[in-house]
């Protein structure tokens, strides 16, 4: 019973480095999201997809790319980290309006 | 635009006083509502959740009705315990499938 597993859990980066932020579900859910979570702010939607091949921007999209090639994976590169994007990264996935499943974060640390 | 209001904290108690987090939305259509728990250190947990107007949520002595008059989503919990001190996020999902829209998150602190 994984559920949605998200790899590295903590991870320290340079600026200018990119990076690539693991997302992965076993429920064979078609929507997948990526969030970031920062003080005071709740949670932003990053990029989400509704399914495979199929993917939107959310609301703070600028220094993000995903792509969705299979229904189990969703990866969240970043391009050129910067200090703006130091936060905790959450993946979710979810099936209709069933309610969504959370991975445990990943958090990042831009230097 | 979509949004979601809900009261600052952090909102500090003593153990088995009663608990209200305000939680007011601004949203196109009737969206499902929910209510997500963050424990120190993890990742957030649905609480409950209700998906038209008039529906009560409730989940582990929490209870949430959605007031579709107010456009509000209210927690409540009646006698809170210590493991209750985490932080608690509103939600609702947007105008389609795959997005969720959260307020700011309010910390709930428990004392002995």
């Amino acid at each position: 019973n994984a559920g949605v597993t998200q790899t590295p859990k903590f991870q320290v980066l340079k600026t200018g480095q990119s990076m690539t932020l693991q997302c992965a579900q076993d429920m064979n859910h078609e929507y997948m999201s990526w969030y970031r979570q920062d003080p005071g702010m709740g949670l932003r939607l990053i990029h989400y997809s509704v399914g495979a091949g199929i993917t939107d921007q959310g609301e703070v999209p600028n220094g993000y790319n995903v792509s969705r090639s299979t229904t189990e994976d969703f990866p969240l590169r970043l391009l050129s980290a910067a200090p703006s994007q130091t936060s905790v990264y959450f993946c979710a996935s979810s099936y209709g309006p069933s309610g969504y499943t959370f991975g445990s974060g990943t958090r990042l640390t831009v230097v | 635009g979509n949004s979601v209001t809900q009261m600052e904290g952090p909102v500090t108690l003593s153990e088995e006083a009663f608990l209200t987090i305000n939680c007011t939305y601004t949203a196109t259509g009737y969206p499902s509502l929910f209510w997500y728990v963050q424990y120190p250190g993890e990742g957030l947990q649905l609480l409950l959740k209700a998906t038209k107007a008039d529906d009560k949520g409730s989940n582990k002595g929490f209870e949430a009705t959605y007031r579709k008059e107010t456009t509000s989503f209210h927690l409540e919990k009646g006698s809170v315990q210590v493991s209750d001190s985490a932080v608690y996020f509103c939600a609702f999902e947007t105008d389609s499938w795959g997005k969720l829209q959260f307020g700011a998150g309010t910390q709930v602190v428990v004392t002995p």
